[in-house]
């Protein structure tokens, strides 16, 4: 079965600071590895996704994600944060596309002036 | 750009009684979703939804819970008798053939 392990329920950095954001996968195949954020009081929105390409996938906003197969890791960086990065971010696995999402549990970020 | 569209965004009702959700997803799109996160918690999977039936749905989707695409166009989730457990924001999703899903903005059930 899939799963998603997000370590760190809640990330807080400075501004112009690194982030990075934790996500651990279990599958018994080759899955399909997702970023999504959530803003307050909105919907989610994808920031990025990794489908078997390239190892090192670019996403909007400045993020990038890279898959470790040896690791079983999708973790979200971010050279410099800024404020409104603020959100909840959560990390997803499906084993096709078009198949359910099993998400990790949400880091929230947080970001000081 | 295209969107899915749910409504309405916050819904309150009583224990009991029966919701109807409603989502307008991507028109060219193939695959429908729902997925409820309760307050605080994770993002879950309720039922998928592709050529006018149910391809696989979850251990919370019980006889309580019910999907349809009444005209090519809404997609809908019924709960037929609210608990209190049912309170959450439900998220609609629709995904392409190929493709990553693309989510609503969500309705906020509170049940009372």
């Amino acid at each position: 079965a899939q799963s998603v392990t997000q370590l760190g329920s809640h990330v807080s950095v400075s501004e112009g600071a690194l982030v990075l954001l934790r996500c651990n996968y279990s599958s018994s195949v080759p899955p399909y590895l997702f970023w999504y954020v959530q803003y307050p009081n909105q919907g989610l929105q994808l920031l990025l996704k990794y489908t078997s390409a390239a190892t090192l996938v670019k996403g909007i906003n400045g993020f990038e994600a890279e898959f470790k197969k040896s690791e079983t890791s999708f973790h979200l960086t971010k050279p410099s944060a800024h404020m409104s990065d603020a959100a909840e971010y959560f990390c997803a696995v499906t084993l096709n596309q078009g198949g359910k999402l099993i998400f990790g549990q949400g880091t929230e970020l947080s970001v000081k002036p | 750009e295209p969107e899915v569209t749910q409504t309405p965004s916050h819904q309150v009702t009583q224990m009991g009684q029966e919701v109807i959700l409603r989502c307008v997803p991507i028109s060219n799109h193939l695959y429908f979703y729902w997925y409820r996160q309760i307050l605080g918690q994770k993002v879950e999977f309720l039922v998928s939804f592709y050529n006018n039936e149910i391809s696989e749905k979850s251990e919370i989707f019980d006889d309580q819970f019910s999907v349809e695409r009444p005209d090519g166009s809404n997609f809908t989730l019924k709960i037929r008798s609210t608990k209190l457990e049912d309170s959450a924001m439900y998220f609609c999703a629709s995904t392409p053939w190929q493709g990553e899903a693309f989510f609503g903005q969500g309705t906020r059930l509170t049940v009372v």
